[in-house]
């Protein structure tokens, strides 16, 4: 059964520490999304990636990095140094770079830092 | 960049309705939009999108159209039904190596 894979679905931390939310596909898929959703908000682009070990900052990069070591995997940490890090965090991805393409969805992992 | 305005951000509709949702866009270059509906707790799904070479497409009882002069587009829902009811995304693309900019949203409720 192709698609994406976030896990887990529910994480939890304490202020101050760094988390990796993980973010994977078996779709073959090149491109590469994270986005954050809050209420109000909508989906606001961090980072994305078309092709492997290369990666683009989105509008609110600030406080979270990535990594693009294989084509399947592209992993978020959200660092101490984000404000606001409790969110919902969505993983999406895109056949080659075909940017007029539907955006695959993972499951989303809800983030809550206190 | 681009930027994406969305409105509404809240819409309630009786069933049987029509539901209109609209999208401006900032960047003239801009030739993929897609919309997305997201029912609660569940990942956003593609449920239409328009290219800049089309003015509007149409699938069932979801309409886009496209106005690239005044760089808007909307999203029409005909026949409101209560599984209508979501939040509804547009979006936008400039093109090659980009990401798609979305809005911020619309919570359409439709009563039965």
């Amino acid at each position: 059964d192709g698609g994406i894979t976030q896990s887990p679905k529910y994480l939890f931390r304490k202020e101050g520490q760094n988390v990796t939310l993980s973010c994977e596909q078996n779709l073959n898929h090149d491109a590469m999304y994270w986005y954050r959703q809050d209420p109000g908000q909508g989906l606001r682009l961090i980072y994305y990636s078309q092709i492997v070990n290369d990666f683009q900052k989105g509008d609110i990069a600030e406080g979270y990095s990535v990594s693009r070591e294989k084509k399947e995997s592209f992993p978020l940490t959200v660092t101490s140094a984000q404000k606001n890090p409790t969110a919902f965090y969505l993983c999406a991805s895109i056949s080659g770079s075909r940017y007029n393409s539907p955006l695959h969805f993972g499951n989303g992992t809800r983030l809550t830092v206190t | 960049g681009e930027n994406v305005e969305q409105h509404p951000s809240t819409l309630s509709v009786q069933e049987g309705d029509s539901a209109v949702i609209k999208c401006t866009y900032s960047d003239s270059a801009s030739n993929y939009f897609p919309w997305y509906k997201q029912e609660l707790g569940k990942r956003p799904q593609l449920i239409i999108d328009i290219r800049s070479n089309v003015g509007e497409k149409k699938d069932q009882r979801i309409a886009v159209t496209l106005n690239k002069t005044a760089k808007h587009f909307s999203l029409h829902i005909t026949e409101t039904q209560p599984e209508d009811s979501a939040v509804y995304f547009c979006a936008a693309s400039i093109g090659e190596g980009t990401a798609l900019i979305f809005g911020k949203g619309t919570t359409l409720s439709v009563s039965s």
